[in-house]
Formats: structure tokens, sequence, C-alpha cells
């Protein structure tokens, strides 16, 4: 079954300082690939997505994500965060197999802390 | 474009009691989306409407659950006789069918329902 992982529940970071959020996901063929933020008591918003192409994808505030089809991994990147950042987020993919619609399976979420 | 809405954002009831939550997709968003998440979890899909057809249900919708899309505009969830373990926030996602934008879903705020 498909499957997402994001391997870390809590990240603090400082402000100012570089971020990067893992996610891997299990799939066989090429994935539909997303980053949504959730701020508290808040839905998502969509960061970035991955349909294909160019495996660098830019997205909203400044975030940026890379695809590695060797490492199943799509891995969310921003180079200098600021304090309001800090909420959780969540990797996604889109479900791919017979009679699916193309709903979204999601991962735990990476809660993002930053100090001052 | 007013984003998608949600009503109510809260809700608490007693067990036993039927709730329902509206969700009012983007305007010209064909398809819909229903998740359900609770604490510390990435949302988990409930079902999915393209217009007014319903396609495709989670094994997480128990027959107490039942979702509606009479005009393929807005949409409702009922739950019939809550129980303690249907609190979570519900959130109400849409897209625009055809092409790769089917699968780029936006998210409501969500319906935050708590069961005593």
């Amino acid at each position: 079954a498909q499957s997402v992982t994001q391997p870390d529940i809590h990240i603090t970071v400082s402000e100012g300082a570089s971020l990067e959020l893992r996610c891997n996901y299990s799939y066989g063929a090429t994935p539909y690939l997303f980053w949504y933020v959730q701020s508290p008591g808040q839905g998502l918003q969509l960061l970035l997505k991955y349909f294909s192409g160019d495996t660098l994808v830019q997205g909203i505030k400044g975030f940026e994500a890379e695809f590695k089809r060797s490492q199943s991994s799509f891995n969310l990147r921003k180079p200098s965060v600021h304090w309001s950042d800090a909420a959780e987020y969540f990797c996604a993919v889109v479900r791919n197999y017979g009679g699916s619609q193309g709903n979204l399976i999601f991962g735990k979420g990476t809660k993002l802390s930053v100090k001052p | 474009d007013t984003g998608v809405s949600q009503n109510p954002r809260h809700k608490i009831t007693k067990r036993g009691q039927n709730v329902t939550f509206r969700c009012d997709p983007i305007s010209e968003h064909n398809r819909l989306y229903w998740y359900r998440q609770t604490l510390g979890q990435g949302p988990e899909f409930l079902t999915y409407f393209q217009n007014e057809a319903q396609l495709e249900k989670s094994r997480l919708l128990s027959d107490r659950f039942s979702a509606e899309r009479p005009k393929g505009s807005f949409s409702t969830l009922e739950i019939q006789r809550t129980e303690q373990g249907d609190s979570a926030m519900y959130l109400c996602a849409s897209s625009l069918g055809g092409g790769r934008e089917e699968f780029e879903q936006y998210f409501g705020p969500g319906t935050r329902l708590t069961v005593t």
C-alpha cells in the first residue's frame, strides 16, 4: 500500500537558520507529491507540488522541495527560517491505484518550532 | 475566489446526538473531498464527490456517516449517534477537474468536533 513517512515529529530551528524537513514515500511509479502547512487550529495551505519534470520545485513563502526518485524522497527546504514559519508541515502523495479518484495520503506531519 | 469555507468552525455535542457540517468549495471547483484529522495525525480521506456524484468512500466512513452534495455545489457531512471517537477536525477540500489540477486540493479551515 502507498504510504508517506515523515521521520521527524518535531524540529526546532533558530530564526534565520536553514531548514530541511524530510519526507519519504512508497510508490512504484512517478508519484504526485505535495507539501502543505497547517497553523494551529487552521486548515491546510498548499506550499508546493511536484508532478513531473524539473525535480527542484519552488513554492510559496520561499520554500522549495527536491524530488529524488532514487531515495523515494521529497524533502522540503528553506534557506532562512522566519518566526512566522512555525507551524505543522505535511507531506502528501496522490493515491494512485485502480478505482482511486485522486485523494491524498498524508504523512503524520512535522511540527516546526522557531527559536528567536 | 473566496476559498473553501466550512461551518461551523467548532461543534461540541453530547454522545448520541447527530451533527451536520457544511462545506462550500471554491465556486468553479467540481471535485470535493472530506478528510478527518485526529490529534497528532495527518488528514485521512473519508469521501469524494465529482459534481453531485459521490464516487469514492473510505472504509473509515462507517454507516453512521453520510455525505451529500445535492446540486454539485456545497456539501454536507452528517454524523449520526456520535461517539467520543468521532472527536476530530473535519476538513473539506476542493479541486478543479481536468488535467493535473484535479489533484491540487485546496482546504477549508475545518470543523472541530468535540463529543462529550
